[in-house]
């Protein structure tokens, strides 16, 4: 079935410093997102990027889709941005959304 | 950005108790989840369904059956809820599963406890 490989598993910062997140995936992906999560939080959708680069604020998504791959680049870390980080891809012709297990990101003042 | 509404936000049962879980997306999505998310292993689907009357498995759908009423509701119903089922689970709706507009939206999600 589909698989999706988040790494780190976890990060902690401190603010001010940059973040890199990455997501590998088992196939093709005609479908990528990427979300955040407060502990005990709702899944809120920060971009949706199934190929090439995409910007929303401070963060900045690269999906490369023959590499089976995407990042996702927090500049400038602050406080609030401590939560989980979940990949999610669909594979052609499944039509469903994998999740990755996440990436527990801290950062510290 | 898509408004997805569940509830009831909290819920304790005990086992073998009948549960119903709501969910409602004001959007006109096509397409509705239910997910379940538990440590250790993420964010799994259950059913989803492409408009009213719809129903599609997932990849965990043992012991829950959902149905979707209208093209806002969807519902994830437990008959026989036991406590492997105790977990926090998210609607989501999108307006398609592929392409553009595959981007799924989520709800605030409800915490069930199993007894």
């Amino acid at each position: 079935g589909q698989q999706v490989q988040q790494s780190p598993a976890s990060l902690v910062l401190q603010e001010g410093e940059n973040a890199e997140l990455q997501c590998n995936f088992s196939s093709t992906a005609t479908q990528l997102q990427w979300f955040y999560q407060r502990p005990g939080g709702s899944l809120v959708s920060l971009l949706y990027n199934p190929s090439g680069t995409k910007h929303t604020g401070r963060l900045t998504s690269t999906t490369v889709t023959k590499e089976r791959r995407s990042s996702l680049h927090i500049s400038s870390s602050q406080i609030t941005d401590s939560g989980t980080y979940f990949c999610a891809f669909t594979g052609a012709n499944t039509g469903k959304l994998t999740f990755g297990h996440g990436t527990i990101l801290r950062v510290h003042p | 950005e898509a408004a997805v509404t569940q509830s009831p936000r909290n819920k304790v049962t005990v086992t073998g108790g009948n549960v119903t879980l709501s969910c409602r997306q004001t959007n006109s999505h096509n397409y509705m989840y239910w997910y379940r998310q538990d440590t250790g292993h993420g964010l799994r689907l259950i059913h989803y369904s492409y408009g009213a009357g719809n129903l599609q498995i997932g990849d965990v759908p043992d012991g829950y059956k959902a149905t979707r009423t209208t093209q806002e509701d969807f519902f994830l119903l437990l008959e026989l809820a036991s406590p492997s089922q105790t977990s926090l689970y998210f609607c989501a709706s999108s307006d398609a599963l592929g392409g553009h507009y595959a981007e799924q939206f989520f709800g605030p999600g409800t915490r069930l406890t199993v007894l």
